[in-house]
């Protein structure tokens, strides 16, 4: 089992560039989520999916869509990059969105935008 | 809205001494807690949770119990190894929500 992947692992953008990051997971799980991390934050929920055709916004939701692919995929889309948006991003998934359920995070994806 | 704080580090301590690293939250209803640890260059992997009041979990010598009388979560090892140098994040979940994460607390064990 690979858990979850990401790519690409590095980036680096020009402002107004677009780019799609994309995730996946291998343990047939339901839910999946983005975020993003930046020093002195923590993590923040950019969007997620409680099951396969549903999407819903986190706590900073604005820059960014997302599209759930299939069961597996959950990408996430700049349409025009800002210097704000330089952040690490973090793909997760869980079993489903039930209150225990453990989330299961990528490796992350270091973006830069000049 | 659900939030959790956990203490601002970063955090440095001997190899050997005790660690506790304070969590509280505010929450309705009955969340879940759980305490995650990103080593570096890597994600985030979950360390230990507990689901209900006066719950511990424990998971590679670390412990944290679920305080309800005092909203807490403090997470504790007695003996730190350098290898236990890691950001750490304490969180929660609350009916069908995703996680809310603290801010993370740096801890660096030194030899």
């Amino acid at each position: 089992n690979a858990g979850v992947t990401q790519t690409p692992k590095f980036q680096v953008l020009k402002t107004g560039q677009s780019m799609t990051l994309q995730c996946a997971q291998d343990m047939n799980h339901n839910s999946m989520y983005w975020y993003r991390q930046d020093p002195g934050m923590g993590l923040r929920l950019i969007y997620y999916s409680a099951s396969e055709g549903t999407t819903d916004k986190g706590e900073v939701p604005n820059g960014y869509n997302v599209s759930r692919l299939n069961k597996r995929e959950f990408s996430l889309r700049l349409e025009s990059a800002a210097p704000s948006q330089t952040s690490v991003y973090f793909c997760a998934s869980s079993e489903d969105q039930g209150v225990a359920n453990t989330q299961y995070f990528g490796p992350g994806t270091r973006l830069t935008v000049l | 809205g659900d939030s959790v704080t956990q203490m601002e580090g970063p955090v440095t301590l001997s190899e050997e001494a005790f660690l506790t690293i304070n969590c509280t939250y505010t929450a309705t209803g009955y969340p879940s807690l759980f305490w995650y640890v990103q080593y570096p260059g890597e994600g985030l992997q979950l360390l230990l949770k507990a689901t209900k009041a006066d719950d511990k979990g424990s998971n590679k010598g670390f412990e944290a119990t679920y305080r309800k009388e005092t909203t807490s979560f403090h997470l504790e090892k007695g003996s730190v190894q350098v290898s236990d140098s890691a950001v750490y994040f304490c969180a929660l979940s609350s009916g069908n929500t995703p996680l809310v994460f603290g801010k993370g607390t740096r801890l660096s064990v030194i030899a």
